[in-house]
């Protein structure tokens, strides 16, 4: 099984501050896609990076996949209280779109 | 675009029970869909894929005559969670792939899921 490592797992801070989370495997993804989840909801794509040390920014949001691909992380600058939920990693298997989740990072984000 | 539900939201049944949970893809026709189970405070499991008309992939330890999905047309794919019991409680995801104009057919579609509760 190819997992998905994320950290930390719960992270809690105030409004204005900065944050990045962290998406790790052993394995090397050919691509990998970041969601966000709030309670009570179904997760919704944020974005899909697939080249080795590509960079994509979303408004406050900066994705950066690692060189050799198998890591990834998620910077949120000056983050609101609209940020909170949990944010997951999801790689595709090979030759599939079946997906495998990361456990998630569960963000709060305190006015 | 893009836009996949699920119905109902919520659903409280005894045990025993079964219950039917539908995920329609309301904008663009899914050739597959996934059913996906999530526990509090954990990340989404993925119990099976559908393809239309044909029957379900489930994963390692999902016990398909307990969880029967059924994708008979392109917009809809159902799962019925027969004789429920306490411990299938949980928050069941659908997500949805397909082909139209703006849609990426490697991309999922999540529909807002569905929280079980069997007493």
């Amino acid at each position: 099984t190819q997992l998905l490592e994320q950290s930390p797992q719960f992270l809690s801070i105030q409004e204005g501050e900065n944050l990045t989370v962290y998406c790790n495997s052993s394995s090397v993804f050919s691509s990998l896609q970041w969601y966000r989840q709030e309670p009570g909801e179904g997760p919704v794509l944020l974005v899909t990076v697939v080249t080795g040390g590509e960079v994509k920014k979303l408004k406050r949001l900066t994705f950066q996949f690692g060189d050799a691909r198998k890591d990834s992380s998620l910077h949120i600058t000056a983050a609101q209280p609209g940020d909170t939920g949990l944010y997951l990693c999801a790689r595709a298997g090979a030759g599939s779109y079946q997906l495998t989740f990361g456990k998630g990072t569960k963000l709060s984000v305190i006015p | 675009g893009a836009v996949v539900s699920q119905h109902p939201s919520r659903v409280i049944c005894k045990s025993g029970t079964s219950v039917k949970i539908e995920c329609r893809s309301l904008d663009f026709q899914a050739t597959t869909m996934f059913w996906y189970r999530q526990f509090p405070k954990q990340s989404l499991m993925l119990m099976a894929t559908s393809n239309e008309g044909s029957k379900a992939t489930y994963e390692q330890g999902v016990e398909k005559d307990k969880f029967l999905i059924n994708h008979a047309s392109l917009t809809l794919s159902t799962l019925t969670v027969t004789s429920a019991h306490p411990e299938d409680s949980s928050f069941y995801i659908c997500s949805a792939q397909g082909l139209a104009g703006g849609i990426s057919q490697e991309t999922q579609y999540f529909g807002p899921g569905t929280r079980l509760l069997v007493l």
